[in-house]
């Protein structure tokens, strides 16, 4: 069963503080993503990357940044943790755009609250 | 930039009416995806279209592409309580390799 994972469930951080969000995939996808998702927005991207070390702005990278060291694992960061972060952030991993089937992947999502 | 939108942004139906949501995007797209994300779940997987004009059905679920590949719906035939959950369009553009969602319709069936 393919699995997308994500670090923490739920995560309650301080204003300020450095925060890590970790997804590990196993089906060996190139391209894996970072949202956000807010009510009455949808799914927002924040980051992607299609090969390690390989990332791209998405709409929203404004306060974040991301690492892609090894290919099954895209990190997200939150240099300074605000409250308008607090959110449920979303990773995703697809396989390569020229295999036809891009379906992503989904993990369970990681609900952070800043205080 | 790429914009995706989607309405309803909610509807309640009661169970065994149809059910239909619209995606409009704001230019031309290579291909489009739909996924549903049940209630305290993640997104899940249903189709993706490509070609202008193209449908397809899943049991009672019939997705369309338009024929300027700038919009998309998914119609759901006699809705069932299991159908509950938010339903995403999302859209990539050529030469891109990323994915705008729209900003869902949330489904509700009252029983």
């Amino acid at each position: 069963d393919v699995k997308v994972t994500q670090s923490s469930r739920y995560l309650v951080k301080r204003t300020g503080e450095k925060v890590f969000l970790e997804c590990v995939q196993d089906m060996d996808h190139e391209n894996m993503f970072w949202y956000r998702q807010d009510p009455g927005l949808g799914l927002r991207l924040i980051y992607f990357s299609y090969d390690v070390k390989m990332k791209e702005k998405g709409d929203i990278p404004e306060g974040y940044s991301v690492s892609r060291e090894k290919k099954e694992r895209f990190s997200l960061i939150l240099e300074s943790a605000s409250t308008n972060q607090t959110s449920m952030y979303l990773c995703a991993s697809s396989p390569p755009l020229e295999g036809g089937n891009t379906e992503a992947f989904f993990g369970q999502g990681t609900r952070l609250t800043v205080v | 930039g790429q914009q995706v939108m989607q309405i309803p942004q909610y509807q309640h139906v009661q169970e065994g009416e149809d059910f239909t949501t619209y995606c409009n995007s704001s230019t031309t797209l290579s291909n489009i995806q739909w996924y549903k994300q049940r209630p305290g779940g993640h997104p899940v997987f249903l189709i993706q279209l490509v070609k202008s004009g193209e449908v397809k059905k899943q049991k009672r679920l019939t997705f369309q592409f338009g024929e300027a590949k700038k919009n998309s719906s998914l119609h759901i035939t006699a809705t069932q309580t299991t159908d509950v959950g938010t339903y995403f369009c999302a859209g990539r553009t050529s030469g891109t390799y990323k994915y705008i969602f729209g900003t869902g319709t949330r489904l509700k069936v009252l029983a």
